[in-house]
């Protein structure tokens, strides 16, 4: 079945950056685009963007313009969310996730945890 | 950009009951919207999608309606499993916002 599997848990430092992949399996990579979802602690979802790995196409959410960079690598079926200038408030549990036609969450990553402390 | 809020943020209520949850989009979205469920330390999963079509395997007392603005999710007897925070999310463009949630426990 469709899997995402997301590197490991983070710790940085304020005024870091962090990169966080998302390796896809049991499906064609370039036929769907990758969502990144996060969820500060005993808090809601929060949408943060979305790419196509099969054209680079994307859509930053207006709160992280100029803070976050989506890529993918189709020869890895690797998506990838790097998030700079780290603040305490971005701790969270960040999660990349498949749309399917429709722009639907049909797939979840298992997340990745990214405590930001001093 | 289009705000989604839930109703109400949290409830409690008995195994058998009928519960309902409300969701309210600020500009209409046509029926471009899901319902997620996150059980507590899990991933989400999708329980409805385009307002009203139950997702594959979701059990069949998960009901949704609505269109437009206004959109309810029903579950209509309520099981110890179905503890739970519901989400809605717009999907009609973007930004794909989600609701605040609706935290569901059993009384």
């Amino acid at each position: 079945q469709v899997q995402l599997e997301q590197s490991g848990v983070e710790v940085k430092r304020p005024g870091a950056s962090v990169k966080v992949s998302c390796k896809a399996s049991a499906y064609t990579f370039t036929n769907y685009f990758i969502t990144w979802v996060r969820q500060a602690p005993g808090q809601g979802l929060e949408w943060m963007g979305w790419i196509s790995p099969y054209n680079g196409h994307i859509n930053y959410s207006q709160n992280f313009q100029g803070r976050v960079t989506m890529t993918t690598d189709t020869s890895a079926s690797t998506a990838y969310m790097e998030l700079r200038s780290l603040k305490s408030d971005d701790t969270a549990m960040y999660y990349c996730a498949r749309l399917r036609n429709g722009w639907v969450i049909d797939s979840w990553g298992q997340g990745t945890l990214v405590t930001v402390s001093s | 950009d289009v705000q989604m809020t839930q109703s109400p943020s949290s409830l409690s209520a008995s195994v058998g009951d009928r519960v309902t949850i409300t969701c309210r989009a600020s500009q209409g979205i046509s029926n471009y919207l899901a319902w997620y469920q996150q059980k507590p330390g899990k991933v989400p999963t999708v329980l409805i999608y385009d307002a009203s079509t139950l997702q594959s395997g979701v059990p069949s007392r998960f009901s949704g309606s609505g269109s437009g603005t206004d959109f309810t999710l029903t579950i209509s007897s309520l099981q110890p499993e179905d503890v739970a925070t519901y989400y809605c999310q717009k999907y009609n463009s973007a930004p794909l916002t989600f609701g605040p949630g609706t935290k569901v426990d059993i009384k």
